[in-house]
């Protein structure tokens, strides 16, 4: 099974860096994904790790430990449309995804 | 259409009804997965389908049943509704089940209100 963390809310001021941390135990690891969610809608694909190391997607860029069960998701030059929740997940095995609750970010003016 | 459609957009119903949620996609994927989401707890598996004929508990299945006729359908249903089962539903897809680097698409969702 799995125990997926991540803070319940952050907040930052537009411009700022933002860096959602998410820790995680799992028996049989398969890869990371982060996903961002606006209120009311769908949860959409931001980034994939599977190997250890930094994968960067222009302002957001991803990281992955294996060995600590640790990754984050770094939000650079933060804009108000960045307000979301954004969601942990970890591969185990073939297919099953598990979700973390998710971390809301409110960016401020 | 392109994506994941999902219906109803939203639904009130009373407590012992039958309900099937649908859910289509038409970008051929072998994978099919149905979540419910709760504040707090977030995205939870219910049922998933590695490809047509065949489909898989997941963490919360129970009060839910699924079947996959076919590429592109995917429906859950309640066979007998309870507030319990009040939550946002959400269908995804993925292209490959075995493959590391498969991307689950979501559907935009189906809030049901069990009273």
């Amino acid at each position: 099974g799995q125990n997926i963390d991540q803070p319940t809310e952050m907040t930052a001021t537009e411009g700022a860096i933002v860096q959602i941390n998410c820790t995680y135990q799992t028996s049989g690891f398969n890869g990371l994904f982060w996903y961002q969610q606006h209120a009311g809608e769908a949860p959409t694909f931001l980034s994939y790790n599977v190997l250890d190391g930094l994968e960067e997607k222009g302002r957001f860029s991803s990281f992955l430990s294996r060995s600590k069960g640790y990754s984050y998701l770094l939000l650079k030059e933060l804009q108000m449309k960045d307000s979301a929740s954004y969601l942990c997940a970890v591969r185990e095995g073939d297919y099953k995804l598990s979700f973390g609750a998710g971390t809301t970010v409110t960016v401020r003016a | 259409i392109a994506g994941i459609t999902q219906a109803p957009t939203s639904q009130i119903l009373a407590a012992g009804r039958r309900m099937t949620l649908r859910c289509t996609q038409d970008m051929r994927h072998n994978a099919m997965y149905w979540y419910r989401q709760d504040l707090g707890l977030g995205l939870r598996l219910i049922h998933y389908s590695n490809t047509a004929g065949t489909t898989g508990k997941g963490e919360v299945p129970d009060g839910y049943s699924v079947s996959r006729a076919n590429t592109d359908d995917f429906p859950l249903t309640l066979a007998s509704a309870v507030p319990s089962q009040t939550s946002v539903y959400f269908c995804a897809s993925s292209e490959e089940v075995a493959s590391g680097s498969s991307t689950q698409y979501f559907g935009p969702g189906t809030r049901l209100t069990v009273l």
